[in-house]
């Protein structure tokens, strides 16, 4: 199975602050992840996939980028509403895999 | 816009089996370019993809779970299912049904990729005690 790492595993930050958020896979992926938001109590939320594509009605201030085995989520200027847990899931090998999340919370 | 749901019990002793059903609304479960998924996330955990679907009745399962799991479709209720046999505490867990969006084929490798789950369902809690 690939294994997806995510850094940091919890991140602590501002309103307006820039936030980006790391996922690392075990062996190449092309561009084949997703990038999800689950705020507790929720069903995850599908912010990008494909490595950098918006899913349509997500913010712009999300944005993602990378291919192979390195990949960043940024947000440009958190939100109070952006306060949540955030998983990559890589789609290139079965079985599907997710990382173990990063949790960012308010300063 | 599409909705999924999930229903079944709550509560399932150990050694049964799991059974729960997922409702899509607002489109057609038999549309191409969507798989149909069913994902668990442990209490405080993340997240763990047991497998998927196609509207014709091809399925993948993770491997951990292949030998206690079966995912079948009902395009008629516009319905897809999970059963998990054998149960025990360890498969208590919130369960999501998901969508899963089809994306390029690659010709040379014979298979579909994919970009991700757009839409999920609000999930349900199984508790596995006696």
């Amino acid at each position: 199975d690939i294994q997806l790492t995510q850094s940091p595993s919890f991140l602590s930050a501002s309103v307006g602050d820039r936030v980006t958020i790391t996922c690392r896979a075990s062996q190449g992926i092309s561009s084949y992840l997703a990038w999800y938001q689950q705020k507790p109590g929720k069903a995850p939320k599908l912010l990008i996939y494909a490595a950098s594509t918006l899913q349509s009605g997500v913010p712009s201030r999300f944005s993602g980028s990378g291919s192979g085995t390195e990949f960043t989520l940024t947000i440009s200027s958190l939100q109070p509403e952006d306060f949540a847990t955030y998983y990559c899931q890589q789609l290139n090998s079965y079985p599907f895999t997710f990382g173990p999340g990063t949790k960012v919370d308010i300063k | 816009q599409v909705q999924l749901q999930e229903s079944g019990p709550g509560l399932v002793k150990p050694s049964q089996t799991l059974s729960l059903t997922c409702t899509v609304s607002g489109g057609s479960i038999s549309s191409g370019g969507y798989y149909w998924s069913w994902i668990r996330q442990h209490p405080g955990k993340g997240l763990e993809w047991i497998g998927y679907i196609y509207y014709s009745g091809s399925t993948y399962y993770n491997p951990s779970l292949k030998s206690r799991v079966t995912i079948s479709v009902d395009t008629s209720k516009n319905q897809f299912s999970l059963k998990l046999s054998s149960v025990t505490a360890a498969d208590t867990a919130v369960y999501y049904c998901a969508r899963v969006l089809e994306g390029p084929y690659d010709s040379s490798g014979g298979r579909y990729y994919y970009y991700g789950m757009d839409v999920w369902g609000q999930g349900t809690t199984v508790t596995v005690s006696s």
